[in-house]
């Protein structure tokens, strides 16, 4: 089945203590990207991959970092998290090689709570 | 059902009825549109794209207009059915940077039985 997989789903953490987000799709997509959804802000894009070892920053990338090493990976990761990163954090592959075409499949989001 | 103005919050519409769902675009350099629907607990899932070059597209029960002049761009729903029931959100891409989506604020659709 074609997917885009989070982990973890649920976690709540405290102030300071890095953790990773993982995204990992089995399409072969050569875009992924990811993005935080706040109540009254909507959905805003962090960081993208164009390709492996190609990223860029969204609109709202700071206190974040992503890798992209293989194709198929794309963690999230918080060096530092704060309480203003406690959000619904969504990753997402398209295929294509100029970026985002046709239908951009999301996973099905990760709740971050940070205290 | 319609909404009024460019962007409503919430639009009810009885079952059956067409829905129209508005949304204006920031950036008259985008070329590439997207209408996503997202249900409650889940990922947005695509419904339908435009590209600049087109004023209107149909897919399966949606069409999607596409209005430059003013940066607006709708989603028509035929025959609203409960399982419309959603949040709808359009997005736009930057010409040249076909990496970075924009999302708009969203439209509630809620279909009253």
């Amino acid at each position: 089945e074609a997917q885009v997989t989070q982990n973890p789903r649920y976690l709540i953490t405290v102030t300071g203590k890095k953790l990773t987000v993982t995204c990992s799709q089995n399409m072969n997509h050569e875009y992924m990207s990811w993005y935080r959804q706040d109540p009254g802000l909507g959905l805003r894009q962090i960081y993208y991959s164009m390709n492996v070892e190609v990223t860029d920053k969204g609109d709202v990338p700071e206190g974040y970092k992503v890798s992209r090493k293989e194709k198929r990976n794309f963690p999230l990761i918080l060096e530092s998290p704060s309480p203003n990163q406690t959000s619904l954090y969504f990753c997402a592959s398209s295929m294509g090689t100029g970026g985002i075409t046709g239908e951009l499949f999301f996973g099905e989001g990760s709740r971050l709570t940070v205290l | 059902g319609e909404s009024v103005g460019l962007h409503l919050p919430t639009l009810s519409v009885q079952e059956g009825d067409n829905s129209i769902i508005n949304c204006a675009y920031s950036n008259s350099a985008s070329d590439y549109f997207i209408w996503y629907k997202q249900e409650s607990g889940k990922g947005p899932q695509f419904i339908i794209d435009i590209r600049s070059n087109m004023d209107k597209r149909q897919g399966q029960r949606v069409t999607v207009l596409l209005n430059k002049t003013v940066k607006h761009l709708s989603l028509q729903i035929a025959a609203t059915q409960p399982g419309d029931s959603a949040v709808y959100f359009c997005a736009e891409i930057l010409s040249g940077n076909t990496g970075k989506l924009i999302f708009g604020q969203g439209t509630t659709l809620q279909v009253k039985p």
